[in-house]
């Protein structure tokens, strides 16, 4: 079955650009999909592949892929956006949703 | 405004059933894919079921033949029917709008607990 391999932390300065990786085989030929979770709080979609920014996403939220890793970068980060941040694709092969495990965001 | 209330979580013994409530508004359950994710304490995401547009459902492996997905769609209202449940069923369940492309979860409620423990 298809992995997605995220770190369990990140952590950045304010002010300072953050980048979460998601690892899987071939990821660049398939669409990623990025989620933010804050405490208690249900998941939110902040980069959807080949589709619209999301309402209230803000421009400083952008995705990435090439080869086998896929990139959420959020620049000049801001003490809000400290949360759990999962990326999620369609396994067409397995016909399934696969989601990584999930990175947590620290802001220094 | 798109919403999705869920309703119906609570504290059930192993091998009990439960069933979960997702009201929406702002559009029709029935013109989309409709989906519950759940995660566990301290863990990720996990797709549990899908019903389709069209009324054909899927689920993930470890509630298949447990759980049941349906709607009403004369009260745009969805339904999880968990039977036997587990004490690895311990979670807050989602309900969520899938997008008509690229697979993605649009819309989210806000969750409700399950709690399955003696």
């Amino acid at each position: 079955s298809y992995v997605l391999t995220q770190p369990p932390s990140v952590s950045v300065a304010p002010g300072k650009t953050a980048r979460i990786t998601c690892e899987g085989n071939n990821i660049g030929t398939k669409s990623v999909h990025w989620y933010q979770q804050e405490p208690g709080q249900a998941p939110v979609l902040v980069i959807c592949h080949d589709c619209d920014r999301p309402s209230g996403i803000p421009e400083r939220f952008s995705g990435s892929s090439s080869g086998n890793t896929a990139t959420l970068t959020i620049s000049r980060v801001e003490a809000g956006d400290e949360a759990d941040y999962y990326c999620q694709v369609w396994d067409s092969s397995s016909d399934r949703v696969v989601f990584g495990g999930g990175t947590k965001l620290a802001v220094l | 405004e798109m919403q999705l209330v869920e309703s119906g979580g609570g504290l059930i013994q192993p091998g009990g059933s439960l069933r979960l409530s997702c009201v929406a508004s702002g559009f029709t359950v029935s013109n989309r894919n409709m989906t519950w994710v759940r995660q566990a304490p301290g863990k990720g995401l996990e797709l549990v079921s899908i019903i389709y547009s069209g009324g054909t459902t899927y689920y993930a492996d470890s509630v298949k033949g447990r759980f049941t997905f349906s709607r009403d769609d004369s009260k745009n209202t969805l339904y999880l029917q968990m039977n036997s449940l587990r004490a690895e069923d311990t979670a807050v369940y989602y309900c969520a709008r899938m997008s008509r492309l690229r697979a993605y979860f649009e819309y989210w409620g806000q969750g409700t607990l399950v709690t399955v423990s003696s």
